[in-house]
């Protein structure tokens, strides 16, 4: 079965940049016969869910355009690993950050894209 | 941007039907997955493309999607069902990945 495991510090300053990793552990990141994105997720204390972006095997990546300039998303196929870098953080980017596998299909002519498994989520606190 | 929008909360008492809706422009033309998320834990996925149940998710969660609005419904209800539940679609006009604002269904 497959796992996702979030890490990085859980305190950043503001200003600075906020780096994680999700390693992904029982699959291959690489799993080119499965329709598979790998996905950041954060979610503000006590609030709702905020997608932050995906990427693929290959590099390819889809944003939240609305982070889309402050959030670097890559993949490291050699470690079967996934990053999340966000600059310039301020105190609203302090949440739990998840990191998910993203299955993307296509039926009935529709696009299907959903999170399929989760990590456990690691609390990042921006403060100084 | 493309929103969802999710009643805050849901009561209902044990044995009976909670229906939690998720609506959204044309939501009908596009797929709905559904996630619970406990307290303190990540969320799981408990349906998608609309109807599906990933395995091990009990025959009682169904779902429906049709003009704009998506609705999970939760036949009898039990008092392990008490959660946070979310929506989420593709918005493939922009290919972003879109979450509703949440519900939290309470079992009294």
């Amino acid at each position: 079965q497959l796992q996702l495991q979030e890490s990085g510090p859980g305190l950043v300053k503001p200003s600075e940049t906020l780096s994680l990793t999700c390693t992904v552990s029982h699959a291959s990141i690489s799993r080119s016969n499965d329709n598979y994105y790998w996905a950041w997720i954060r979610q503000p204390p006590g609030k709702g869910l905020e997608w932050i972006g995906s990427v693929y095997y290959s590099g390819k990546t889809y944003n939240n355009p609305s982070l889309k300039s402050r959030v670097t998303i890559s993949v490291d196929t050699s470690k079967n690993q996934f990053s999340l870098k966000m600059f310039s953080v301020t105190a609203s980017d302090t949440a739990v950050y998840f990191c998910a596998s993203e299955r993307s299909d296509t039926a009935q002519g529709l696009v299907s894209r959903y999170f399929d498994l989760w990590g456990r989520g690691t609390l990042v606190s921006v403060s100084s | 941007s493309y929103e969802l929008t999710q009643p805050p909360s849901v009561s209902v008492s044990p044995g009976q039907t909670a229906s939690i809706t998720c609506s959204g422009d044309e939501l009908g033309d596009y797929f709905v997955s559904w996630y619970q998320q406990k307290p303190g834990q990540s969320p799981i996925l408990v349906l998608y493309e609309d109807i599906k149940r990933p395995s091990g998710i009990p025959e009682r969660f169904s779902g429906s999607n049709s003009g704009n609005t998506a609705t999970l419904t939760i036949s009898g209800t039990q008092a392990m069902d008490e959660a946070d539940y979310y929506c989420q679609t593709w918005d493939t006009s922009t290919a972003w990945d879109v979450f509703g604002t949440g519900t939290r269904v309470t079992v009294l």
